[in-house]
Formats: C-alpha cells, sequence, structure tokens
C-alpha cells in the first residue's frame, strides 16, 4: 500500500532564504506524486505534479521538486521564500487505479520577515 | 480563483437539521470526490464517483448521503450529524478516474454542528 511520510510538521524561514519540504513516500508500483498547498480558509491548490519522464518537475508560484526514485523522495524547494508562501504544504501519492490521493500529515510553513 | 465551486461557504446546523452541500465543475471532469478535513490534518476522502455513478464510499455513517446528479454536479446531503463531523468539507474533481490525474479542489463548506 501507499504512503507518504512529510518530514517535519512545521518549518519556519525567513523571507528570501530557501525553501525545502521533505518528502518520503512507499509504493509498490511506480508512484505518482503531487504536492498541493492549503492557504487558510481554502482549499487545496495543485502546485505541481510527477506522474513520468522528466524527474525535476517545476510547478506554479516558483516552486520545484524532484522526484528520486533511489530515495524515495519528492520533496519540494524554492529558492526565495516570499511572505506570500506562508501556508500548509501537502505531498500525496496516488493510490493505485482508482485515483485516490493518499496525504502525508502537511507541513506548515511559516515565513518571517 | 477555483474552478470547483462549493456552496454554502459556512453551514451551522442542529443534530436533527437536514440539509445539503453542493459542488459544481465546469471542466468536463467525469470524477468527482468528497473530503472531509478536520483542523491542522490532512483532507480524509469520503466518496468517489465516476461517469455519476458511485465508485467509492470509504464505510462513511449513513447519515451522510452523497448524490451526483449529472456530471457537473454532486451533493451531500446530511442528516443527523453529530458534533464530530464538525468540519471543513472539501469537493474536488478530476478529468477522470487514473491515478495520474490531478485533482482540482474547492474552498470547501465548513459545516458546524451544535
Amino acid at each position: 500500500a501507499q504512503s507518504v511520510t512529510q518530514l517535519g510538521s512545521h518549518v519556519s524561514v525567513s523571507e528570501g532564504a530557501l525553501v525545502l519540504l521533505r518528502c518520503n513516500y512507499s509504493s509498490s508500483v511506480p508512484p505518482y506524486l503531487f504536492w498541493y498547498v492549503q492557504y487558510p480558509n481554502q482549499g487545496l491548490q495543485l502546485l505541481l505534479k510527477y506522474t513520468t519522464g522528466a524527474t525535476l518537475v517545476k510547478g506554479i508560484n516558483g516552486f520545484e521538486a524532484e522526484f528520486k526514485k533511489s530515495e524515495t523522495s519528492f520533496h519540494l524547494t524554492k529558492p526565495s521564500a516570499h511572505m506570500s508562501d506562508a501556508a500548509e504544504y501537502f505531498c500525496a501519492v496516488s493510490d493505485g487505479s482508482q485515483g485516490n490521493l493518499i496525504f502525508g500529515k502537511g507541513t506548515k510553513l511559516s515565513v518571517k520577515p | 480563483d477555483t474552478e470547483v465551486t462549493q456552496t454554502p461557504k459556512h453551514l451551522v446546523m442542529g443534530m436533527t437539521n437536514k440539509k445539503s452541500l453542493k459542488c459544481e465543475q465546469h471542466m468536463g471532469h467525469r470524477a468527482m470526490y468528497w473530503y472531509k478535513q478536520k483542523a491542522k490534518k490532512p483532507p480524509e476522502l469520503m466518496f468517489v464517483y465516476s461517469y455519476e455513478k458511485l465508485s467509492i464510499n470509504e464505510s462513511v455513517p449513513s447519515r451522510f448521503s452523497p448524490e451526483c446528479p449529472n456530471s457537473s454536479l454532486l451533493n451531500l446531503h446530511l442528516h443527523a450529524l453529530q458534533p464530530e463531523d464538525s468540519a471543513l468539507y472539501l469537493c474536488a474533481s478530476s478529468q477522470w478516474l487514473d491515478s495520474n490525474q490531478p485533482q482540482h479542489f474547492g474552498d470547501g463548506t465548513r459545516l458546524s454542528i451544535l
């Protein structure tokens, strides 16, 4: 069965600093992986996805993630944090042919001025 | 702006009331989902519809009754809810039911049970 582990329930960075949010997955089949962001009082917005092909995936708002099969990781990065990046971030893996999303527990990103 | 529209945004109801949550998408998606999200937790899948037919019911209590009247609409009928059912209810859609299809979420209905 697929599962996702997000390391760090809370990450705090300074504005302009590198953002690194960690995600490790467990999957018995080639995984499809997603990162979503949730701002307060809103739904989830897709940041990026990995299905097949290039292992470095670029998403919206300057975020990118690299699929590393050998490390079973799909970490999310952004070179320079902005105050508007403060939100909850969820990593998810798709559960087989049914398309169910298995979410990690989430990482809350705080950005200090 | 989200392409999945949920109404109402907020709902307060008593345990004996009957109410419905509505979700609408006009992206031509054929798979639609209901999730429940408690505070500081990830969304939990409740129901999945594919081509207007119920595909997955994640052992949800019968006081929650989903309905998919057409390919653009998804309803969640509520009856005799409990205080622990207070949560954010999210609707999502995807092009079809496939593991590589991203899901697009609405902003949710925040439900409070008195």
